[in-house]
Protein backbone atom coordinates (compact mmCIF):
# COMPACT_ATOMS: atom_id res chain seq x y z
CA UNK A 1 0.00 0.00 0.00
CA UNK A 2 0.83 3.45 -0.46
CA UNK A 3 1.83 5.34 2.36
CA UNK A 4 2.15 8.79 2.71
CA UNK A 5 3.64 10.64 6.22
CA UNK A 6 3.39 14.19 7.41
CA UNK A 7 5.21 15.09 10.05
CA UNK A 8 3.05 16.24 12.37
CA UNK A 9 -0.83 16.15 13.01
CA UNK A 10 -1.06 19.00 14.72
CA UNK A 11 1.07 22.05 14.96
CA UNK A 12 0.93 25.49 16.72
CA UNK A 13 2.97 28.59 15.93
CA UNK A 14 3.57 32.22 16.25
CA UNK A 15 3.28 34.73 13.86
CA UNK A 16 6.46 35.46 12.48
CA UNK A 17 7.92 32.46 13.06
CA UNK A 18 9.11 29.95 10.35
CA UNK A 19 7.27 26.52 9.86
CA UNK A 20 8.04 23.58 7.52
CA UNK A 21 5.65 20.98 7.01
CA UNK A 22 7.24 17.46 5.47
CA UNK A 23 5.78 15.53 3.72
CA UNK A 24 7.25 11.59 3.02
CA UNK A 25 5.84 8.82 0.19
CA UNK A 26 7.53 5.64 -0.10
CA UNK A 27 5.93 4.57 -3.52
CA UNK A 28 8.41 6.22 -5.62
CA UNK A 29 5.92 8.95 -6.91
CA UNK A 30 6.92 11.01 -9.86
CA UNK A 31 4.57 13.74 -8.69
CA UNK A 32 3.93 15.94 -4.99
CA UNK A 33 1.21 18.12 -3.85
CA UNK A 34 0.62 20.32 -0.84
CA UNK A 35 -3.43 21.81 -0.38
CA UNK A 36 -4.59 23.58 1.86
CA UNK A 37 -8.41 22.88 3.18
CA UNK A 38 -10.46 25.42 4.27
CA UNK A 39 -14.15 24.80 5.15
CA UNK A 40 -16.27 25.72 2.08
CA UNK A 41 -13.33 26.35 0.10
CA UNK A 42 -12.54 22.78 -1.01
CA UNK A 43 -9.23 21.66 -1.49
CA UNK A 44 -6.79 24.19 -2.84
CA UNK A 45 -3.59 23.66 -4.64
CA UNK A 46 -0.65 25.33 -2.98
CA UNK A 47 2.44 24.04 -4.90
CA UNK A 48 3.20 20.72 -6.66
CA UNK A 49 6.43 18.94 -8.15
CA UNK A 50 6.57 16.94 -10.96
CA UNK A 51 10.50 16.17 -10.33
CA UNK A 52 13.51 16.59 -7.75
CA UNK A 53 14.31 20.13 -7.66
CA UNK A 54 11.20 20.95 -9.91
CA UNK A 55 8.24 23.13 -8.39
CA UNK A 56 5.01 24.26 -10.02
CA UNK A 57 2.78 26.96 -8.60
CA UNK A 58 -0.89 26.19 -7.83
CA UNK A 59 -3.42 28.41 -7.24
CA UNK A 60 -2.26 30.04 -3.88
CA UNK A 61 1.10 30.11 -3.75
CA UNK A 62 1.61 33.44 -2.24
CA UNK A 63 3.42 33.15 1.33
CA UNK A 64 4.28 29.77 0.88
CA UNK A 65 7.32 28.07 -0.57
CA UNK A 66 7.90 24.33 -1.29
CA UNK A 67 11.42 22.24 -1.64
CA UNK A 68 12.00 19.22 -3.31
CA UNK A 69 15.87 17.56 -2.76
CA UNK A 70 14.63 14.28 -2.51
CA UNK A 71 12.35 12.16 -4.64
CA UNK A 72 10.50 10.85 -1.91
CA UNK A 73 9.82 14.28 0.38
CA UNK A 74 8.29 17.35 -0.16
CA UNK A 75 8.72 20.43 1.76
CA UNK A 76 6.01 23.34 2.44
CA UNK A 77 7.71 26.26 3.79
CA UNK A 78 5.89 29.06 5.75
CA UNK A 79 8.52 31.73 5.30
CA UNK A 80 6.97 34.02 8.32
CA UNK A 81 3.57 32.42 9.39
CA UNK A 82 0.26 34.87 9.47
CA UNK A 83 -2.87 33.60 11.18
CA UNK A 84 -4.71 33.47 7.85
CA UNK A 85 -2.20 30.41 7.20
CA UNK A 86 -4.20 28.76 9.85
CA UNK A 87 -5.58 25.50 8.24
CA UNK A 88 -5.35 22.38 7.24
CA UNK A 89 -2.68 21.04 5.14
CA UNK A 90 -2.69 18.23 2.98
CA UNK A 91 0.35 16.11 1.22
CA UNK A 92 -0.22 14.01 -1.84
CA UNK A 93 1.56 12.02 -4.49
CA UNK A 94 1.02 10.36 -7.87
CA UNK A 95 2.58 8.44 -10.47
CA UNK A 96 4.06 10.77 -13.62
CA UNK A 97 1.98 10.10 -16.13
CA UNK A 98 -1.56 12.12 -16.30
CA UNK A 99 -4.73 10.66 -15.08
CA UNK A 100 -3.43 8.75 -12.04
CA UNK A 101 -4.95 8.78 -8.57
CA UNK A 102 -3.05 10.65 -5.96
CA UNK A 103 -2.71 9.46 -2.36
CA UNK A 104 -2.86 11.84 0.23
CA UNK A 105 -1.61 11.91 3.59
CA UNK A 106 -3.73 12.00 7.20
CA UNK A 107 -2.83 16.30 7.02
CA UNK A 108 -1.37 18.74 9.46
CA UNK A 109 -3.72 21.25 10.90
CA UNK A 110 -1.67 23.75 11.68
CA UNK A 111 -2.66 26.83 13.71
CA UNK A 112 -1.13 30.23 13.72
CA UNK A 113 -1.02 32.45 17.19
CA UNK B 1 -10.68 27.65 -12.50
CA UNK B 2 -12.18 25.54 -9.86
CA UNK B 3 -14.91 23.14 -10.85
CA UNK B 4 -18.50 23.55 -9.52
CA UNK B 5 -20.46 20.78 -7.77
CA UNK B 6 -24.09 20.40 -6.56
CA UNK B 7 -25.49 20.50 -4.49
CA UNK B 8 -23.51 21.77 -1.84
CA UNK B 9 -24.98 19.29 1.44
CA UNK B 10 -27.45 16.67 0.89
CA UNK B 11 -28.46 14.56 3.81
CA UNK B 12 -30.32 10.59 3.09
CA UNK B 13 -31.89 7.96 4.29
CA UNK B 14 -30.10 4.65 4.14
CA UNK B 15 -31.31 3.28 1.30
CA UNK B 16 -32.04 6.00 -1.10
CA UNK B 17 -29.95 7.09 -3.93
CA UNK B 18 -28.21 10.76 -4.73
CA UNK B 19 -26.52 12.55 -7.70
CA UNK B 20 -23.88 14.77 -6.94
CA UNK B 21 -22.54 17.19 -10.17
CA UNK B 22 -19.38 18.52 -11.36
CA UNK B 23 -18.98 21.45 -14.01
CA UNK B 24 -16.34 23.08 -15.39
CA UNK B 25 -16.07 25.96 -17.72
CA UNK B 26 -12.67 24.72 -19.30
CA UNK B 27 -13.07 21.98 -21.66
CA UNK B 28 -12.60 18.56 -19.15
CA UNK B 29 -10.13 15.82 -20.15
CA UNK B 30 -10.67 14.16 -17.38
CA UNK B 31 -12.41 13.94 -13.99
CA UNK B 32 -11.79 12.65 -10.71
CA UNK B 33 -13.42 11.61 -7.81
CA UNK B 34 -12.51 11.76 -4.14
CA UNK B 35 -14.60 10.85 -0.67
CA UNK B 36 -12.73 12.09 2.26
CA UNK B 37 -14.72 11.14 5.72
CA UNK B 38 -15.05 13.65 8.99
CA UNK B 39 -11.39 13.40 10.16
CA UNK B 40 -9.54 11.32 7.38
CA UNK B 41 -7.27 11.82 4.42
CA UNK B 42 -9.36 12.12 1.14
CA UNK B 43 -9.40 8.52 -0.73
CA UNK B 44 -9.39 8.11 -4.17
CA UNK B 45 -12.91 6.71 -5.73
CA UNK B 46 -12.52 6.95 -9.42
CA UNK B 47 -11.00 8.49 -12.63
CA UNK B 48 -13.34 9.39 -15.80
CA UNK B 49 -11.93 9.96 -18.95
CA UNK B 50 -12.63 11.92 -22.34
CA UNK B 51 -14.86 9.10 -24.46
CA UNK B 52 -17.71 9.45 -21.89
CA UNK B 53 -16.27 6.43 -20.20
CA UNK B 54 -18.23 5.89 -17.50
CA UNK B 55 -16.85 3.77 -14.15
CA UNK B 56 -18.13 2.29 -11.55
CA UNK B 57 -17.15 1.12 -7.99
CA UNK B 58 -19.65 -1.09 -5.84
CA UNK B 59 -22.68 0.58 -5.95
CA UNK B 60 -21.12 4.37 -6.82
CA UNK B 61 -20.90 5.13 -10.72
CA UNK B 62 -20.09 7.96 -12.34
CA UNK B 63 -20.74 10.01 -15.85
CA UNK B 64 -18.62 12.12 -18.12
CA UNK B 65 -20.37 14.66 -20.60
CA UNK B 66 -17.52 16.05 -22.38
CA UNK B 67 -20.27 18.48 -24.77
CA UNK B 68 -21.46 19.74 -21.37
CA UNK B 69 -18.05 19.77 -19.54
CA UNK B 70 -19.58 18.17 -16.51
CA UNK B 71 -19.54 14.78 -14.63
CA UNK B 72 -22.21 13.53 -12.42
CA UNK B 73 -21.53 11.15 -9.32
CA UNK B 74 -24.40 8.34 -8.84
CA UNK B 75 -24.70 6.70 -5.32
CA UNK B 76 -27.24 4.24 -5.35
CA UNK B 77 -28.58 2.70 -2.12
CA UNK B 78 -26.85 4.82 0.37
CA UNK B 79 -25.36 2.91 2.89
CA UNK B 80 -23.90 4.50 6.33
CA UNK B 81 -20.09 4.25 5.60
CA UNK B 82 -21.18 6.67 2.06
CA UNK B 83 -21.35 9.95 4.53
CA UNK B 84 -18.38 12.13 3.75
CA UNK B 85 -17.57 15.26 1.46
CA UNK B 86 -17.48 14.38 -1.56
CA UNK B 87 -14.51 15.93 -4.47
CA UNK B 88 -14.71 16.28 -7.98
CA UNK B 89 -11.46 17.37 -9.45
CA UNK B 90 -10.66 18.29 -13.03
CA UNK B 91 -7.43 17.19 -14.60
CA UNK B 92 -5.41 19.69 -16.97
CA UNK B 93 -1.63 19.96 -16.49
CA UNK B 94 -2.66 19.37 -12.25
CA UNK B 95 -5.96 18.59 -10.50
CA UNK B 96 -8.14 20.92 -9.24
CA UNK B 97 -11.20 20.33 -7.11
CA UNK B 98 -13.94 21.30 -6.37
CA UNK B 99 -15.60 22.57 -3.00
CA UNK B 100 -17.40 19.32 -2.13
CA UNK B 101 -20.49 18.35 -1.18
CA UNK B 102 -21.07 16.64 1.92
CA UNK B 103 -22.74 13.97 2.11
CA UNK B 104 -25.05 12.91 5.55
CA UNK B 105 -26.28 9.75 5.41
CA UNK B 106 -29.10 8.54 8.33
CA UNK B 107 -29.95 5.35 9.62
Amino acid sequence: DVKVTQSSRYLVKRTGEKVFLECVQDMDHENMFWYRQDPGLGLRLIYFSYDVKMKEKGDIPEGYSVSREKKERFSLILESASTNQTSMYLCASSIGTAYNEQFFGPGTRLTVL
Amino acid sequence: QQPVQSPQAVILREGEDAVINCSSSKALYSVHWYRQKHGEAPVFLMILLKGGEQKGHDKISASFNEKKQQSSLYLTASQLSYSGTYFCGTEDDKIIFGKGTRLHILP
